[in-house]
């Protein structure tokens, strides 16, 4: 079934620096990649998300890439702030009818710190 | 994502009893999930629902159960057989299973066991 790695498990940047966190997956029928951001004992919520049919999209300071040849796909945070320390999960998904059913697999998880 | 409410927000148990977490959705989603999160792990997915009267098993059903019985709920029962039921227990839903939508998550409920 479908494997998802993310990397760096922690990450820590100056106010202002870019972040990056990078994820891998094992299924080539993958077509759909959402990222979450998670505050403190709060819910998961979706910042942006990447379908495979692009290979990037941008929502301001937030952007994604996403290579299908290599398969792997990465978040980028311009000129963070201290309001995007959270934890930041990726996930990938497989369409109906492939081994996965649709189901969204999850990678491990980054936790993001940004200095004032 | 308001649609969706958990309940309890905290939840205590004791040995050998089960409880149950409630999940309801009014965003007419036919698919529903149960997650567990512990710390410094990603999401598990425990259960699965794509349609009424039907779910599936996902990566850690064992010790868990569920139910779907109306489109707009999907309760979570720990039963006892969960020997380590401390946990984050996330309930999402979407649009439909296998369409490349996002899931919408609830506000978690915290187990532990007292």
């Amino acid at each position: 079934g479908e494997n998802v790695e993310q990397h760096p498990s922690t990450l820590s940047v100056q106010e202002g620096d870019s972040a990056v966190i990078k994820c891998t997956y094992s299924d080539s029928a993958s077509n759909y990649f959402p990222w979450y951001k998670q505050e403190l004992g709060k819910r998961p919520q979706l910042i942006i998300d990447i379908r495979s049919n692009v290979g990037e999209k941008k929502d301001q300071r937030i952007a994604v890439t996403l290579n299908k040849t290599a398969k792997h796909f990465s978040l980028h945070i311009t000129e963070t702030q201290p309001e995007d320390s959270a934890v930041y999960f990726c996930a990938a998904s497989s369409p109906a009818g492939s081994s996965n059913t649709g189901k969204l697999i999850f990678g491990q998880g980054t936790t993001l710190q940004v200095k004032p | 994502d308001g649609g969706i409410t958990q309940s309890p927000k905290y939840l205590f148990r004791k040995e050998g009893q089960n409880v149950t977490l409630s999940c309801e959705q009014n965003l007419n989603h036919d698919a529903m999930y149960w997650y567990r999160q512990d710390p410094g792990q990603g999401l598990r997915l425990i259960y699965y629902s794509q349609i009424v009267n039907d779910f599936q098993k996902g990566d850690i059903a064992e010790g868990y159960s569920v139910s779907r019985e109306k489109k707009e709920s999907f309760p979570l029962t720990v039963t006892s057989a969960q020997k380590n039921p401390t946990a984050f227990y996330l309930c999402a839903s979407s649009p439909a299973q296998g369409q490349d939508q996002p899931q919408h998550f609830g506000d978690g409920t915290r187990l532990s066991i007292l």
